[in-house]
């Protein structure tokens, strides 16, 4: 299986300020056919199912505001949530779906500073 | 709009069996390879069992491997998963999610509680 590392495990950052989190994967999860990184980060509030931002590593889900953005290629990838608003503490997963069994990273913790 | 509504949690005791219920609507059900993925309180997300469109091709984890069995019935839109001697460590919230062409687990469901505990 597919270890996804998330780091770090919570982060606190001041309203206004970028947020960054890390993924890495034990391997790489890049798709040579079509060039696509196979990696999906979720958000996911108290008492809520995780919600959807980024696949493919980089393309915003619908609906998701810009702020929200995705990097990376092979094994190590980036979310960056910039200007952060009171509304974006939640708990955020990577997640690898290249290859089954999909998996996920542990979860990083997103407070105000 | 998409939705998936999960129910059948319920507190169980160690050895005990009970099946899940996910309800789709708003797209074509059986186009759609469906997840059953779990959290444990306060852990995180964990892949359970997926199932392909017409319920040909079935995976498991290797912890619920023998014990939990995943199907579907297209006509009611509705996936299932039957749970079996069930221990404590399978205490979580249960979602059912919905792939797309983009992503394995798009759209979730709002979760059921399954309690193990005597």
């Amino acid at each position: 299986d597919i270890v996804m590392t998330q780091s770090p495990d919570s982060l606190a950052v001041s309203l206004g300020e970028r947020a960054t989190i890390n993924c890495r994967c034990s391997q790489s999860v890049l798709m040579n056919y079509n060039n696509k990184n196979y990696v999906a980060w979720y958000q996911q509030k108290p008492g809520q199912p995780p919600k959807l931002l980024i696949y493919w590593a980089s393309t915003r889900e619908s609906g998701v505001p810009d702020r929200f953005s995705g990097s990376g290629s092979g094994t190590d990838f980036t979310l960056s949530i910039s200007s952060l608003q009171a509304g974006d503490v939640a708990d955020y997963y990577c997640q690898q779906y290249y290859t089954s069994p999909i998996t996920f990273g542990q979860g990083t913790r997103l407070e105000i500073k | 709009e998409v939705q998936l509504v999960e129910s059948g949690g319920a507190l169980v005791q160690p050895g005990g069996s009970l099946r899940l219920s996910c309800a789709g609507s708003g797209f074509t059900f059986s186009a759609h390879w469906m997840y059953w993925v779990r959290q444990a309180p306060g852990k995180g997300l964990v892949w359970v069992s997926r199932i392909n469109g017409d319920g040909s091709q079935i995976n498991y984890a290797d912890s619920v491997k023998g014990r939990f069995s995943i199907s579907r019935d297209n006509a009611k839109n509705t996936l299932y998963l039957q749970m079996n001697s069930l221990r404590a460590d399978d205490t979580a919230v249960y979602y059912c999610a919905r792939t797309t062409a983009f992503v394995s687990t798009a759209d979730w469901g709002q979760g059921t509680l399954v309690t193990v505990s005597s």
